[in-house]
């Protein structure tokens, strides 16, 4: 089955500078990729995703690439603000659970100001 | 629509008791999911159903998970009997369609559970 590894857990950086989290996956028929941020005692929401057909998406500040032959995807925040401090998580469309997402473990971005 | 709604927010029982998590899915999505949080290993989907039928329940941990969906706008997550190891933030989520199709997963807050 799929299965994502992502890192790094923890990321520390001050407002301003961009922060980047990468994933890897290990099933190669996986064509969906979302990334998905969680505030404190919130709920995930999705933020930004990826299908198999593009190598790259931008939505303002988040842009997200992806490379299939190496089965990595990332997330690129640019001129980070306090507001984009939170626990991010990809995740992998996971063809053998009939389209399922499998989550990789998440990434705490702290931004200081 | 007032997004997924789940109760009860948080939950302090004791160790062998009985624990009943509720979701109500927004109206119209055909797909709903129950997950677990923690810190050591992170989002792990415990079972889904689609159009309240059970699909996929291997991520339940054991027999003392079950979960059960009797309409369109209602399931639910039981645990009997509870241990400690079960604390965690337990969240449903729904949606259209599966992931890569319609898939965007609405979370409802969670259910943060302590058995104590």
């Amino acid at each position: 089955g799929e299965n994502v590894e992502q890192h790094p857990s923890t990321l520390s950086v001050q407002e301003g500078d961009s922060a980047v989290i990468k994933c890897t996956y290990s099933d190669s028929a996986s064509n969906y990729f979302p990334w998905y941020k969680q505030e404190l005692g919130k709920r995930p929401q999705l933020i930004i995703d990826i299908r198999s057909n593009v190598g790259e998406k931008k939505d303002q500040r988040i842009a997200v690439t992806l490379n299939k032959t190496a089965k990595h995807f990332s997330l690129h925040i640019t001129e980070t603000q306090p507001e984009d401090s939170a626990v991010y998580f990809c995740a992998a469309e996971s063809r053998g659970s009939q389209g399922n997402l499998i989550f990789g473990k998440g990434t705490k971005l702290s931004v200081k100001p | 629509d007032a997004g997924v709604i789940q109760s009860p927010r948080h939950e302090v029982t004791e160790m062998g008791q009985e624990v009943t998590l509720r979701c109500k899915p927004i109206s119209g999505h055909d797909y709903l999911f129950w997950y677990r949080q923690t810190m050591m290993r992170g989002l792990e989907l415990l079972i889904y159903f689609n159009n309240n039928v059970p699909i996929d329940d291997s991520g339940m941990p054991e027999d003392r998970f079950s979960a059960k969906m009797p309409n369109a706008s209602f399931s639910t997550l039981k645990i009997q009997p509870s241990e400690p190891r079960d604390s965690a933030v337990y969240f449903c989520a729904s949606s259209l369609g599966l992931a890569g199709g319609s898939g965007e997963l609405f979370f409802g807050e969670g259910s943060r559970l302590t058995v104590l």
